[in-house]
Parts: C-alpha cells; sequence; structure tokens
C-alpha cells in the first residue's frame, strides 16, 4: 500500500528552528509536495521537490531523498502566524497525489 | 498568482436537501480539477478527479450518485451532494491544476463549510 507519514503534532518556540520530517512509501515517484493550511482554510503551497537535495525560499527550506523516501520542511525565525497543519504529499506514478495526515505546528512566545 | 474561488463559503441546509458548490478558475485555465473532503482534526481526503468535458473519476467508497460533479469548461466545476445528511457535513475544498503531468502545482479554493441539520 502506499503510506505518507508525518509527525501528528510539534511544538516550537518564536523565533527557533523547526523540522518537520515526512516519510513516504509509493507506487513510484514524481514530486514531493509541502502545503501549509490554517485552521478552517485550504491549503497553501509552499514547495516542491522532484531532485535529491535542498530547495530553500526565504525562511522556509524543502530537502529530499528519494533513495531513502525522505522529505522535511525547515521553517526559520519561526512567527506565531506559522502556527498551522503541515501537509506533506506525494506524486506517484499514476501522478496522483498522495496525501500525508499533517502535522500540527504548534508555536509558542 | 493562480485563484480559484469557490462559492458558497459556508451553506447550512435541512437533511434530506442537496447543496451545489461552485468551484472557479478565475485567471487561468484548469486542466484538472479535484475536490476534496475533510473532518475536523483529519487530513485531506480526495473524492474526485475531473478533467473538462468528461466524467468524473471517483474514489473508492465516494457514491457517484450521491456527489454529483459536473465539469461544464475549463474554469468551472460543480459538486452536488443530493439528499445530504448530517454525515455529509464537512468542510469541502476544491483544487484546480494546469500543466503537464510531472509537475502541475494544485491551486486550492477558500473551502465551503457544508452543515446539514
Amino acid at each position: 500500500g502506499q503510506n505518507i507519514d508525518q509527525p501528528t503534532e510539534m511544538t516550537a518556540t518564536e523565533g527557533a528552528i523547526v523540522q518537520i520530517n515526512c516519510t513516504y512509501q509509493t507506487s513510484g515517484f514524481n514530486g514531493l509536495f509541502w502545503y501549509q493550511q490554517h485552521a478552517g482554510e485550504a491549503p497553501t503551497f509552499l514547495s516542491y521537490n522532484v531532485l535529491d537535495g535542498l530547495e530553500e525560499k526565504g525562511r522556509f527550506s524543502s530537502f529530499l531523498s528519494r533513495s531513502k523516501g525522505y522529505s522535511y520542511l525547515l521553517l526559520k525565525e519561526l512567527q506565531m502566524k506559522d502556527s498551522a497543519s503541515y501537509l506533506c504529499a506525494v506524486k506517484d506514478s499514476n501522478y496522483q497525489l498522495i496525501w500525508g495526515a499533517g502535522t500540527k505546528l504548534i508555536i509558542k512566545p | 498568482g493562480a485563484v480559484v474561488s469557490q462559492h458558497p463559503s459556508w451553506v447550512i441546509c435541512k437533511s434530506g436537501t442537496s447543496v451545489k458548490i461552485e468551484c472557479r478558475s478565475l485567471d487561468f485555465q484548469a486542466t484538472t480539477m479535484f475536490w476534496y473532503r475533510q473532518f475536523p482534526k483529519q487530513s485531506l481526503m480526495l473524492m474526485a478527479t475531473s478533467n473538462e468535458g468528461s466524467k468524473a473519476t471517483y474514489e473508492q467508497g465516494v457514491e457517484k450518485d450521491k456527489f454529483l460533479i459536473n465539469h461544464a469548461s475549463l474554469t468551472l466545476s460543480t459538486l452536488t451532494v443530493t439528499s445530504a445528511h448530517p454525515e455529509d457535513s464537512s468542510f469541502y475544498i476544491c483544487s484546480a491544476s494546469v500543466g503537464a503531468e510531472g509537475y502541475n502545482e494544485q491551486f486550492f479554493g477558500p473551502g465551503t463549510r457544508l452543515t446539514v441539520l
């Protein structure tokens, strides 16, 4: 079966750095997405990785290792508005997007 | 950036009635539109995928006769929840994508919160 694993919840302090991990087992791989979703709102796109390595975009970075079936989202200089759920999703061999359950990130002052 | 709208943003209806939700891509033509459902504190659950002018592909366990999808144009898809029941109360989100298969980011609408009394 296909599976995406993420921690259910994480807590971090304002101004700090947090890393949210995602491991996947899918039938094929055609890219990995990270989305941010605030409570009661729709997801918004954060990043896309299809090749191994680190993609940096401002305070957010995303890393991919295809051989390990592993990705992480790194958030720097955390702000209170970063409190949200972070969804990892992988596109499989049929180009179908398989979603993780999401990681709820709580930022404390 | 690409904008997707949904209407209504929230709706309350009586059990047994039907509700239609519209999803529009405002500044681009969407190759494919997706309909998701999300229950509280749970992740997105894909209900169906639709391409303009063809029948929607429903995920396993989703009743196609209950959740009617019409993809009339490259900018509009509608989801009709027929004979709604309280267990259909959920957050319904549509998304749209454009481009080649290899990379096609999904742009999400703001969602529609459905409450069935």
